[in-house]
């Protein structure tokens, strides 16, 4: 089935510890995305690739790091997690289209909890 | 400040009862906008792209429609399975690829 897998699904992680959080599709979908998801906060974009080889910084990059080496893989790594770090997080992709804008398609998203 | 904000933050009905709920928008030049839902533990799953006022779109119970400052989602006789967390989402020029979401309404249909 065509989508978008994350992994873990959940995860309990000591604070100081290094993770990373993997996203990989199967659309052939040029751009790429995380964003963190907080109670009374709404969907916050970390940081983005709209291709292959580049990323971009979101709304809240702080202490997370991303790649993008090819089209299918998009890894987020926390070098050294924080507690403030739990949270959902979903990885979404989009395909580029010349003309008009088309949706987002999101994982299942992996809960973090940093303790 | 570019801001999207959506309005109830939760709402409850009945089965059968038909609501809105409110998506407000400031952006500069809105590429287009983007209802999804979010059920517990998911990801939110794609309905509606609107790109201009005007605009409607239908889907079994929804219907989105758009104006130039905001949108509405529209709820026709909802059943308990329409019961899960809308989401808007803007995509402008200042963001290229980017969206940006607003919180969410969380409905809640009662059988």
């Amino acid at each position: 089935i065509a989508g978008i897998t994350q992994a873990p699904t959940s995860q309990i992680l000591a604070a100081g510890r290094r993770m990373t959080l993997r996203c990989t599709q199967d659309m052939r979908h040029n751009a790429m995305y995380w964003y963190r998801q907080d109670l009374g906060l709404g969907l916050r974009l970390i940081h983005y690739s709209n291709t292959a080889g580049t990323t971009g910084k979101g709304e809240v990059p702080d202490g997370y790091s991303v790649s993008r080496a090819n089209t299918d893989d998009f890894p987020l790594t926390l070098a050294s997690a924080v507690p403030s770090q739990t949270s959902v997080y979903f990885c979404a992709s989009k395909s580029d289209r010349a003309i008009g804008d088309t949706e987002a398609f999101f994982g299942q998203g992996t809960r973090l909890t940093v303790v | 400040e570019d801001q999207v904000t959506q309005s109830p933050e939760a709402l409850r009905l009945q089965e059968g009862e038909s609501s809105s709920l409110n998506c407000s928008y400031t952006v500069s030049g809105l590429r287009g906008l983007f209802w999804y839902r979010q059920d517990p533990g998911k990801g939110p799953e794609f309905l509606f792209t609107l790109y201009s006022a005007g605009e409607e779109k239908e889907k079994e119970r929804l219907k989105a429609t758009l104006t130039k400052k905001e949108s509405f989602l529209h709820i026709t006789a909802p059943k308990p399975e329409d019961s899960a967390t809308y989401l808007c989402a803007v995509q402008a020029g200042n963001y290229g690829q980017n969206f940006v979401f607003g919180p969410g309404t969380r409905l809640s249909v009662l059988p």
